[in-house]
């Protein structure tokens, strides 16, 4: 798990401002995942990514969108339309054919 | 689509006890289900994982059971330590789902010194 980071580590949104989360691995992993967790509850998939330049929305898409241009990077952008976006952000990898999933460190959003 | 019902929601265990945490999912095609550990503000860290061939998988104080009949899956652990508390997560998937993990809701274990 080491080999993949998230910046930052606290994020602050004002209203109406688009931010965007970054996601980095070193593991050569192909897939790629964003998760959403609010205080109590269990992770939600928000986007995923098999192969560079293709992804598919997860369970709770709305208000975010994603890209995913290089192998390694796959950043999270979550914009006005999302209107409750204070919770802590995960990103994970695994290799491509593989079920495990390597985490990162999280990102917490707060809303100003 | 998969569904992950995982239970107690907390468990309060005493310092030597075990303790044991179910998870049932609603798909009888899936293949994988990895347990994973939370700490406080950290990142979910693997601590085991079974595939629908095996019946049972051991790792020290940490085991994890599978009944792929009554689908439902189990992580036991032994001989509980303070450093075990912690939110613990089932999750359940298979191949046709491109690996996306479905997720229990958590349950929070605190071990009683």
């Amino acid at each position: 798990d080491g080999g993949i980071t998230q910046s930052p580590k606290y994020l602050f949104r004002k209203e109406g401002q688009n931010v965007t989360l970054s996601c980095e691995q070193n593991l050569n992993h192909d897939a790629m995942y964003w998760y959403r967790q609010d205080p109590g509850q269990g992770l939600r998939l928000i986007y995923y990514s098999q192969i560079v330049n293709d992804f598919q929305k997860g369970d709770i898409a709305e208000g975010y969108s994603v890209s995913r241009e290089k192998k390694e990077s796959f950043p999270l952008t979550v914009t006005s339309a999302q209107k409750n976006p204070t919770a802590f952000y995960l990103c994970a990898s695994s290799p491509l054919g593989g079920e495990t999933q390597y985490f990162g460190p999280g990102t917490r959003l707060l809303v100003l | 689509g998969e569904n992950v019902e995982q239970h107690p929601s907390t468990l309060s265990v005493q310092e030597g006890d075990s303790a044991v945490i179910k998870c049932t999912y609603s798909d009888s095609a899936s293949n994988y289900f990895p347990w994973y550990k939370q700490e406080l503000g950290k990142r979910p860290q693997l601590i085991i994982d079974i595939r629908s061939n095996v019946g049972e998988k051991k790792d020290q104080r940490i085991a994890v059971t599978l009944n792929k009949t009554a689908k439902h899956f189990s992580l036991h652990i032994t001989e509980t330590q303070p450093e075990d508390s912690a939110v613990y997560f089932c999750a359940a998937t298979r191949p046709e789902y491109g690996n996306k993990l479905v997720f229990g809701a958590g349950t929070i274990l605190r071990v009683k010194s």
